[in-house]
């Protein structure tokens, strides 16, 4: 099974922050790699495919980049909405695997 | 507008059996893999199964291989999990995905394991 393993596990930012989320796969995964965002009591939200794509409705101060193994979710300018859990995605091989998840919250 | 709705959701005891359904709408459902994903309470988040859109593939998790089962019925645009054999460990918020990279969500039906 291919582990993904998010880096930081939790964070504190400040409204206006840069925020940089880290995602590492045990093995290589070309670009199958999706980013969620999931908020107290809610079902978790697409925000990015294919590694960088973003998803229809999503704003653009979400990004994301990488493949092979190494992959990163960029949130620029976070607003109070932003502060939740953010989790990535592999779907290059099965069983299909989600990283541990990385809570952003306000410092 | 692209919905899933899940439904079927329940307190079962070890052992048991529930069957979940997943009502699609809004896309054309026959062209789409189709997964359930679940969550328990507090924890992250777990692919368990999905099938092709034919239904011809079908793949899942180890830990609920042998006890439960995807299916999906294309004319009624909805995707189903029988559950068998339920363990405590199974309880958990499930969720009906779209497509490998998951772009679409339910809004989630909660399973409780408990005697």
């Amino acid at each position: 099974d291919i582990q993904m393993t998010q880096s930081p596990s939790s964070l504190s930012a400040s409204v206006g922050d840069r925020v940089t989320i880290t995602c590492r796969a045990s093995q290589g995964i070309s670009n199958y790699l999706a980013w969620f965002q999931q908020k107290p009591g809610k079902a978790p939200k697409s925000l990015i495919y294919a590694a960088s794509s973003l998803q229809s409705g999503v704003p653009s101060k979400f990004s994301g980049s990488g493949s092979g193994t190494d992959f990163t979710l960029t949130i620029t300018s976070l607003q109070p909405e932003d502060f939740a859990t953010y989790y990535c995605q592999q779907y290059g091989s099965y069983p299909l695997t989600f990283g541990g998840g990385t809570k952003v919250d306000i410092k | 507008e692209v919905q899933l709705v899940e439904s079927g959701g329940d307190l079962v005891q070890p052992g048991g059996s529930l069957r979940l359904s997943c009502a699609a709408s809004g896309f054309t459902f026959s062209s789409h893999w189709m997964n359930w994903v679940r969550q328990a309470p507090g924890q992250g988040l777990e692919w368990v199964a999905n099938i092709k859109q034919d239904g011809s593939e079908k793949h899942y998790v180890d830990s609920v291989k042998g006890r439960f089962t995807i299916s999906r019925d294309n004319a009624k645009s909805s995707l189903y999990l029988q559950m068998n054999s339920l363990r405590a460990e199974d309880t958990a918020v499930y969720y009906c995905t779209r497509d490998f990279s998951m772009g679409c969500w339910g809004q989630g039906t909660l399973v409780t394991v408990s005697s």
